[in-house]
């Protein structure tokens, strides 16, 4: 069975600041993996989506990596700013086409 | 484009009661699903399909039903409601992930709480 978790599950950083998100999952067989910004009371956004043949996933100032041997996805925020705070995401699709989703990393971004 | 709309938004049933929460999207995506959110739980998936007749079970799907029968829309029943249902609901979209680079997108969600 398909575990996915994220740590810290919590963080709190200055403005400005390079942070890392990370994510471990426990079955490698996947077709790709997903990062989702949630901000309160809404939807889930699409970040960046690395598929299973790939490392990574770059957009803007986000960096996403995938180690499918491992098990480990890391999502790097450079330079961060209080638009950032948000809960992150992480999602695997597995190759039974089953969503499995951690449980977020809750992210503050200090002023 | 719409993209995914879910109806309603909010939701206030007694225990007991059916209900069936909408989900359509019109973008020809072959995938959908149906994930609730419960606080600090992330999301989990409830049920989905990989195209029209087509439905398979997720984490957790007890006391929940399924149909599809054409590609847009993706309807989830609640057949008797249990406070344990109370949560956010969300469905999403996308292409067949085997052939596809496209992620998933989202609806808007629906707030529902049972009595």
């Amino acid at each position: 069975k398909q575990e996915v978790t994220q740590i810290p599950a919590a963080l709190s950083v200055p403005e400005g600041e390079n942070l890392v998100l990370n994510c471990s999952f426990t079955d490698s067989a996947i077709y790709n993996l997903q990062w989702f910004r949630q901000d309160p009371g809404k939807g889930l956004t699409s970040l960046l989506l690395i598929q299973s043949s790939q490392r990574e996933q770059t957009s803007g100032r986000l960096n996403a990596s995938l180690d499918k041997s491992s098990g480990r996805s890391t999502l790097y925020i450079a330079a961060s700013q209080p638009g950032d705070s948000a809960t992150y995401l992480c999602a695997v699709m597995n190759r039974d086409d089953k969503i499995i989703f951690g449980k977020g990393t809750r992210l503050h971004i200090l002023p | 484009n719409a993209g995914v709309t879910q109806t309603p938004k909010f939701q206030v049933l007694k225990t007991g009661q059916s209900m069936t929460l909408q989900c359509a999207q019109d973008m020809n995506h072959e995938y959908m699903s149906w994930y609730r959110q419960d606080p600090g739980m992330g999301l989990r998936l409830i049920h989905y399909s990989v195209g029209a007749g087509i439905t398979d079970q997720g984490e957790v799907p007890n006391g929940y039903n399924v149909s599809r029968s054409t590609t847009e829309d993706f309807p989830l029943r609640l057949l008797s409601a249990a406070p344990s249902q109370t949560s956010v609901y969300f469905c999403a979209s996308s292409p067949l992930p085997e052939y596809s680079n496209q992620p998933q997108h989202f609806g808007d969600g629906t707030r529902l709480s049972i009595l």
